[in-house]
């Protein structure tokens, strides 16, 4: 399978412990996005990278929040200190740019449940 | 800023029979458009997108949708629903020089009666 991968596909944590999710994107995809989609709602753009720089943030993304790309290949997005409000599915995107006519592909994405 | 409005929460269709779900956007820029489908408990996957080239734009499993700048809208349509067309669907939009990120509409369910 040479979608884009995420993992785990499902947490449940308690309030308060720190969770990482992790993403592979489709290989020699430039760029990586991650967003959070929460019942009944449109997925919401949290942040992106171009291979290994962070490019964007969304003030959605508080500083408990972060997210790396080293290498400029998978991506882990921490969470520390989760609330409960933080319980959402992480969708993780990838694509190639070339000139603005990018095409995003999606990942299956990690839901996560704090207790 | 760009923004995407799903007029529909909820359609629900016949199998069998057309299926319209509505979708304005508004955007500064020249926008590049999509509709991506979500079936329980699976990835978000593209049905089309439009960018710039032909205003009818045809996507899979027999979808399209018409650009039309006079109205801002971008609504997918289909000649005849099928059962497995049941999912969410949503608007999207990305502005050039945004960095690519996506504007997401709230959502359009489509239920399919037999």
């Amino acid at each position: 399978d040479t979608g884009v991968s995420q993992n785990p596909r499902h947490k449940i944590t308690k309030r308060g412990q720190n969770v990482t999710f992790r993403c592979d994107p489709i290989s020699e995809h430039n760029r990586l996005y991650w967003y959070r989609q929460t019942l009944g709602q449109g997925p919401e753009f949290l942040t992106y990278f171009q291979n290994e720089a962070q490019l964007e943030k969304s003030r959605l993304l508080s500083d408990r929040f972060s997210a790396e790309r080293p290498k400029g290949s998978f991506s882990t997005l921490e969470i520390q200190r989760t609330e409960q409000g933080d319980s959402a599915m992480y969708l993780c995107a990838s694509s190639l740019d070339f000139g603005g006519q990018e095409t995003q592909y999606f990942g299956p994405g990690t839901r996560l449940l704090v207790l | 800023a760009q923004s995407v409005t799903q007029l529909d929460s909820h359609v629900s269709v016949s199998e069998g029979t057309p299926v319209l779900l509505r979708c304005n956007y508004s955007s500064s820029y020249s926008p590049s458009l999509f509709w991506y489908v979500q079936h329980p408990n699976k990835g978000l996957q593209l049905l089309l997108k439009y960018t710039s080239a032909a205003t009818l734009v045809k996507g899979i499993n027999g979808f399209e949708a018409e650009f039309k700048k006079s109205e801002t809208s971008f609504h997918l349509t289909k000649p005849s629903a099928h059962m497995s067309d049941a999912a969410e669907y949503f608007c999207v939009v990305s502005d050039v020089g945004q960095g690519g990120k996506l504007i997401f509409g709230q959502g359009t369910e489509l239920s399919v009666k037999p």
